[in-house]
Order: structure tokens, then sequence, then C-alpha cells
């Protein structure tokens, strides 16, 4: 139980276009998903919250223009990397929970495997 | 602020050695710790979490962690490291109402056969 699916899993694309990352629950319903990003050998950094059916909550620093989040299921959250530029280029993670818990601090995040972005 | 830290870049461990990940926190409030192992170019996998009742928690893959409230720790263990056990580890606490996680810099365990 508890999986968490990413689509593509790596994608090559030229400066200037966008691109749509998917992230799915597969089987249970996800009241909140997390977006990452990892550079090699580091931490994750949190881009984004996004609970189903509202606007995303950015980080500091994060460009949420740049980085548009849509939530529109309680299965499914994408993230589009407008007008990538090679400095975009990254390792991509998505994450899901659901609220069962005492608090959301509690609750369990499920991971993505990850999408490999390389922008030329 | 709060924190989660993981004094160990590396830890080096001969297969069938026991295996210790250490992890500290500064925290307001209650703890609530997790561990996650990340393989290369993968996403993370949930090992298990602390929430509170006992302070040994058991969770996948034969993993264990040790609460200790006076020392701020949460230290991963298992009796007997595997070759495959080799991978990047997380500690990380959920910090917030939104369920946002505080991670660790995370601990590269090698283990050698």
């Amino acid at each position: 139980g508890a999986v968490v699916s990413q689509h593509p899993s790596w994608v090559i694309c030229k400066s200037g276009t966008s691109v749509k990352i998917e992230c799915r629950s597969l089987d249970f319903q996800a009241t909140t998903m997390f977006w990452y990003r990892q550079f090699p050998k580091q931490s994750l950094m949190l881009m984004a919250t996004s609970n189903e059916g509202s606007k995303a909550t950015y980080e500091q620093g994060v460009e949420k223009d740049k980085f548009l989040i849509n939530h529109a299921s309680l299965t499914l959250s994408t993230l589009t990397v407008t007008s990538a530029h090679p400095e975009d280029s990254s390792f991509y993670i998505c994450s899901a929970s659901s609220t069962g818990g005492p608090s959301r601090r509690t609750d369990t995040q499920y991971f993505g495997p990850g999408t490999r972005l390389t922008v030329l | 602020a709060q924190s989660v830290a993981q004094p160990e870049d590396q830890v080096n461990v001969a297969e069938g050695n026991p295996l210790t990940v250490k992890c500290t926190y500064s925290v307001s409030g209650n703890p609530y710790l997790f561990w996650y192992v990340q393989y290369p170019n993968r996403g993370l996998q949930f090992l298990l979490k602390y929430i509170t009742g006992d302070n040994l928690v058991k969770g996948s893959y034969g993993f264990e962690a040790e609460f200790n409230k006076s020392q701020t720790s949460f230290h991963l263990k298992k009796p007997s490291a595997l070759v495959s056990d080799s991978a990047l580890y997380f500690c990380a606490h959920g910090s917030s109402n939104t369920g946002k996680l505080i991670f660790g810099q995370g601990t590269t365990l090698q283990v050698k056969p």
C-alpha cells in the first residue's frame, strides 16, 4: 500500500519549453501533496505544498509563476516548469500524505520515484 | 528555529556488523520523527516513525530507531547490516500543521562485503 508514482521518470527538453510532471497516489487518497527539488548528494528542498482543490503554498524563494502546481483531485498533482532553463535541471520528487493521525505533523509522506529533468 | 541534524555525512560498516545512523533534533513542542531511505536516482522510502509511546520503534527491512528525549536523539539501528542497505538515509521531523517535514542533511551508509 501507499504507492506514489511520478511521470515521466526522466525528461530532456530545450531551453524555453515547458515541462509537466505528474504525481499520482495509486492506492490512497492524498489530502496533501508536496513537491521537492533535490541536488546531487544533498537533502530535499521543499518547493510547495498543495491541497486538493486549493492553491498551492510556495516556500520562500520559489517562483510560483515558474513552477505551476495543480492539485486537481485527491490522487493527482502536477508540477509544470514553465520556460525551463538549464538552471532548472534537477531531480524533482513529489510526496503524498493522507490525514489519519492526531495531527498533520504525524502524517507519513509517501514519496514518488522522482523525475530527472535536464534542460539543454 | 526547528532543526534536524545528522552529524555524519557517511557511515561505513562491514556486512554482518551492527549499524547506527545518528540523528538529533531541536524542536519546539513534541517531536514527530521519521526515517527515510533513498536509493540512487529514486524517491524516498519510509522506514519508520516515532509519534508517541514506546521509545524503541521497529520499522521496515529490520531497521529500528530509539527515541531518547534527554539526548534529543533518534538514532537508526540495525543489528546486522547488509550490502543492500547501502543508501542515503534521511531523518526528518513533522514540523507544522501543514504536514511539512524538516529534513536532516542525509547520511550515506556504505556496507562493505
